[in-house]
């Protein structure tokens, strides 16, 4: 069965620090590949997502996402976090057969920015 | 993208009734679902409502205890019957296309607490 694992569950960063957070999926066929984000008291964001073409992706809020075929991973990055990105991130995924759209989601990472 | 509300936002229920949630989008949609996500944990897909038949329910999930209705491309309800304090959790509706736009989007979810 497919199946997201995501390594991290709560991560500790002082503003200024680099971000990396993976994600790694198990599925044998082509994917397509999601990171949300729920900042405190609102709902689920889409950050960015992957379905073809350049495996570096850009979302939002400076956030960019390498998706790794080899090593089924699609792992989450910034270069500097705000006290801002303060949120839960959930990585996600959904196999490209048929039109189910079915996402197979991560346990997901608690991130905590500290000013 | 589409604009999502779900009613009632919260809600505290006794155990042994049933509490009916609202999705209304603000266009037609091919695709809506039904996820729960309870505390500290990621989401679960509880069904895929389709829209003039039967949802169709993902394991663990079943018809008598979450009956769902989707009369139209904008609009869908889900059930929880015969509530205990272990159905306790955050309820999503979230919505996807079946070409074109392969990510899904999250309403702002329901917490309902079961006493």
């Amino acid at each position: 069965a497919q199946s997201v694992s995501q390594h991290n569950h709560h991560v500790i960063l002082s503003e200024a620090a680099s971000l990396e957070l993976g994600c790694n999926y198990s599925y044998g066929g082509t994917v397509n590949l999601f990171w949300y984000v729920q900042y405190p008291g609102q709902h689920l964001q889409l950050l960015l997502k992957y379905f073809s073409g350049d495996p570096l992706v850009k979302g939002i809020k400076g956030f960019e996402a390498e998706f790794i075929k080899s090593k089924f991973s699609f792992n989450l990055r910034k270069p500097s976090v705000q006290w801002s990105d303060t949120a839960e991130y959930f990585c996600a995924v959904s196999n490209n057969a048929g039109n189910n759209r079915k996402l197979i989601w991560g346990l997901g990472t608690s991130l905590a920015v500290n000013p | 993208s589409a604009v999502i509300s779900q009613k009632p936002s919260r809600d505290i229920c006794q155990r042994g009734t049933s509490l009916t949630i609202q999705c209304q989008v603000d266009s037609q949609v091919t695709m809506m679902f039904w996820y729960r996500q309870q505390p500290g944990q990621s989401l679960t897909l509880i069904a895929t409502a389709n829209q003039g038949s039967e949802a169709t329910y993902e394991s663990g999930f079943v018809i008598d205890k979450f009956p769902i209705s989707r009369p139209n491309l904008t609009f869908s309800t889900l059930t929880v019957s015969n509530m205990s304090p272990e159905d306790s959790s955050i309820y999503l509706c979230s919505v996807a296309w079946d070409r074109g736009i392969y990510e899904q989007y999250f309403g702002p979810g329901t917490r309902l607490t079961v006493t």
